[in-house]
C-alpha cells in the first residue's frame, strides 16, 4: 500500500464548479500535512498546510481527519488558473522527510 | 533572492555516461533535498541532507551520489548513466523540514 494514496483523475469542471480532492496516508504517526500545486513541466509549489482544526485561504478549504486518515482539498469557484496538479504531501514526526502522493490532475474549462 | 537553482535545465546522456546536476540555494536553509519524478508518478526521494557535511539515502539512492560541503551546494552525481535515470530531477531546500522550496528542475535523458 503507498503512504500517500490520491485519486489521479482528472477532474473536469466548468469555471465557477466546486471541487474537492481527498487523499488517505497510512502511517498513523503523521504530524503534518500539507496541499502543493504543481503546473505541467514546472516544479511543485506550497499551496497550502494542513491544520487539524481545518484551514481556508481565500477559496481553498483544507481538512484533516485523523481518525480516517485522510486529508481533503476543496475549491470553491474554481477558475482557469486552477487548473494544475495538486499533491498530497504528508510528514512523520520527526522526520525531515515529506511523502509526496502522485497528484490529483485538475482541469477548469471555459 | 534567487530561491533554489538547478543547473542544467536539460541535458541528453549517453548510456554509460557520467554527470553532475548542480543545485544551489541562497535562503540559508539547513536541509536539502534531491528528488526524480517520472512522467503521471508522484517525487520519489533520492537523498537527503541536513547539513554540511551530512547527508542520507533516500527512498531510490541506487546509481546517485551527493555531496554536502556547504550550507549552499548539493550537487547530485550519476555515474554510469542509464535508460531507467530519464526523468525529471528536482532539488529543494527547507528551513525546518516543513515546507519545501523547490528548484525549477533538470530534465534527463538517457540512450
Amino acid at each position: 500500500r503507498k503512504e500517500v494514496e490520491q485519486d489521479p483523475g482528472p477532474f473536469n469542471v466548468p469555471e465557477g464548479a466546486t471541487v474537492a480532492f481527498n487523499c488517505t496516508y497510512s502511517n498513523s504517526a503523521s504530524q503534518s500535512f500539507f496541499w502543493y500545486r504543481q503546473d505541467c513541466r514546472k516544479e511543485p509549489k506550497l499551496l497550502m498546510s494542513v491544520y487539524s482544526s481545518g484551514n481556508e485561504d481565500g477559496r481553498f478549504t483544507a481538512q484533516l481527519n485523523r481518525a480516517s486518515q485522510y486529508i481533503s482539498l476543496l475549491i470553491r469557484d474554481s477558475k482557469l488558473s486552477d487548473s494544475a496538479t495538486y499533491l498530497c504531501v504528508v510528514k512523520s514526526g520527526s522526520s525531515y522527510k515529506l511523502i509526496f502522493g502522485s497528484g490529483t490532475r485538475l482541469l477548469v474549462r471555459p | 533572492n534567487a530561491g533554489v537553482t538547478q543547473t542544467p535545465k536539460f541535458r541528453i546522456l549517453k548510456i554509460g555516461q557520467s554527470m553532475t546536476l548542480q543545485c544551489a540555494q541562497d535562503m540559508n536553509h539547513n536541509y536539502m533535498y534531491w528528488y526524480r519524478q517520472d512522467p503521471g508518478m508522484g517525487l520519489k526521494l533520492i537523498y537527503y541532507s541536513v547539513g554540511a557535511g551530512i547527508t542520507d539515502k533516500g527512498e531510490v539512492p541506487n546509481g546517485y551520489n551527493v555531496s554536502r560541503s556547504t550550507t549552499e551546494d548539493f550537487p547530485l552525481r550519476l555515474e554510469l548513466a542509464a535508460p531507467s535515470q530519464t526523468s525529471v530531477y528536482f532539488c529543494a531546500s527547507s528551513q525546518r523540514g516543513n515546507e519545501q522550496f523547490f528548484g525549477p528542475g533538470t530534465r534527463l535523458t538517457v540512450l
